[in-house]
């Protein structure tokens, strides 16, 4: 079956360094790719996506290119801040049949970010 | 963007009882929804998958009569864990798939079983 492999936490970064979150996959056909944030406290939000190879997902200052060589989708951000501090979650969305699509899961990395 | 709410976010009960989770998409109807549950330090499970109007179809090893999950409309899933023990404690989340596809995720609930 489908699976989402990403580097284990916990990561602790101080403010301003470069983060990369490693994330690769299995998977049959041809997956979307997706990292999910979980705040402190809250539930999980889209952070970005990628939907066939080659496509680079951005928002808010990170970044993942979907590297269908390499099976990786790799989450990058140069300059951290505190507010960055939440788990990250590597996800993969395939079609399951009958018109509905299943995300599968990365275990999850915890990011802190220190002052 | 579209909104799922899910409600309650935090709930406690006593052991024995049962807790009813609702998943609601709020501005647009919702043909599959998901329910995940997610344990500490651990990634998201897929507890079930559920299509409006059928029969929930749940992951190996999760007990039906344990989770019961009601797709009655397009907008509304429910979750409801029966005779609730302190091992069921833990974070459940909805997602709904709209009819394009795309994935939303509700905010979550935090069951707490004393």
């Amino acid at each position: 079956g489908d699976s989402v492999t990403q580097m284990e936490g916990p990561v602790t970064l101080s403010e301003e360094a470069f983060l990369t979150i490693n994330c690769t996959y299995t998977a049959t056909g041809y997956p979307s790719l997706f990292w999910y944030v979980q705040y402190p406290g809250e539930g999980l939000q889209l952070l970005l996506k990628a939907t066939k190879a080659d496509d680079k997902g951005s928002n808010k200052g990170f970044e993942a290119t979907y590297r269908k060589e390499t099976t990786s989708f790799h989450l990058e951000k140069g300059s951290v801040q505190v507010s960055d501090s939440a788990v990250y979650f590597c996800a993969l969305s395939a079609y399951s049949g009958a018109g509905s699509y299943q995300l599968t899961f990365g275990k999850g990395t915890k990011l802190s970010v220190i002052p | 963007g579209a909104v799922v709410s899910q409600h309650p976010s935090r709930v406690i009960c006593k052991s024995g009882t049962s807790v009813k989770i609702e998943c609601r998409s709020l501005d647009f109807q919702a043909t599959t929804m998901f329910w995940y549950r997610q344990f500490p330090k651990q990634s998201l499970m897929l507890m079930a998958t559920s299509n409006e109007g059928s029969k929930a179809t749940y992951e190996q090893g999760v007990e039906k009569d344990k989770f019961l999950i009601n797709h009655a409309s397009l907008t509304l899933s429910t979750l409801t864990v029966t005779s609730a023990h302190p091992e069921d404690s833990s974070f459940y989340i909805c997602s709904a798939s709209s009819l394009r596809g795309e994935l939303f995720f509700g905010e979550g609930s935090r069951l707490t079983v004393l």
